[in-house]
């Protein structure tokens, strides 16, 4: 059974700072794997898809990797700003169906 | 842009109302689903629907019922509101291909006292 893992729960960082959220999956056969960012009282925002035969995909500041092997992906983010404030989650797609298993989330804090 | 529209983002119920939970996507996907979120449990599948009138369970389909009489719109229905159902409920889609992506609702938060 598919498991995903966000540790640390909670993360407060200086403005500027340059950060890694981490996700790990018990699965390597996976479809997919999305990263998003949740505010509080809000829907999900999706920010990165990584498919199963990529290594890497980049948005702006953010940097996702994925590591099939070793059941691991990372968020990058960069430069960070008080903006990026906000709970952080990944989800794997798990083969052969349409199910996403989500990770509990990283709740992020960027202080000014 | 996909557009995922919950109708109703607060709803206060009572314990026994039927609740009504509406959700409509505008990107002709295939496949929608009902999650809800509670804090230490993060997001749990309720429902899951790949086309018009088919549907499958999730992990926790107990005491909910779901409708999909038209691709673009996916319904919850609680028959029996009971307060352990006090949750946020977040509808989400997807296109029928295997690499798509998944796009969210911004979430009903529902109470019922």
């Amino acid at each position: 059974k598919q498991e995903v893992t966000q540790i640390p729960a909670a993360l407060s960082v200086p403005e500027g700072e340059n950060l890694v959220l981490n996700c790990s999956f018990t699965d390597s056969a996976i479809y997919n794997l999305q990263w998003f960012r949740q505010d509080p009282g809000k829907g999900l925002t999706s920010l990165l898809l990584i498919q199963s035969s990529q290594r890497e995909q980049t948005s702006g500041r953010l940097n996702a990797s994925l590591d099939k092997s070793s059941g691991r992906s990372t968020l990058y983010i960069a430069a960070s700003q008080p903006g990026d404030s906000a709970t952080y989650l990944c989800a794997v797609r798990t083969s052969g169906t349409y199910k996403y298993i989500f990770g509990t989330g990283t709740r992020l804090k960027v202080l000014a | 842009d996909v557009k995922v529209t919950q109708s109703s983002r607060y709803l206060v119920k009572r314990t026994g109302e039927k609740v009504f939970l509406e959700c409509v996507q505008d990107m002709d996907h295939e496949n929608m689903f009902w999650y809800r979120q509670d804090p230490g449990l993060g997001l749990r599948l309720i429902y899951f629907s790949y086309d018009v009138k088919m549907k499958e369970k999730g992990d926790i389909p107990e005491g909910y019922s779901v409708s999909r009489e038209k691709k673009e719109r996916f319904s919850l229905i609680l028959e029996s509101a009971s307060t352990n159902q006090t949750s946020m409920y977040l509808c989400a889609s997807i296109a029928g291909q295997n690499t798509g992506e998944l796009f969210f609702g911004e979430g009903s938060r529902l109470t019922v006292l």
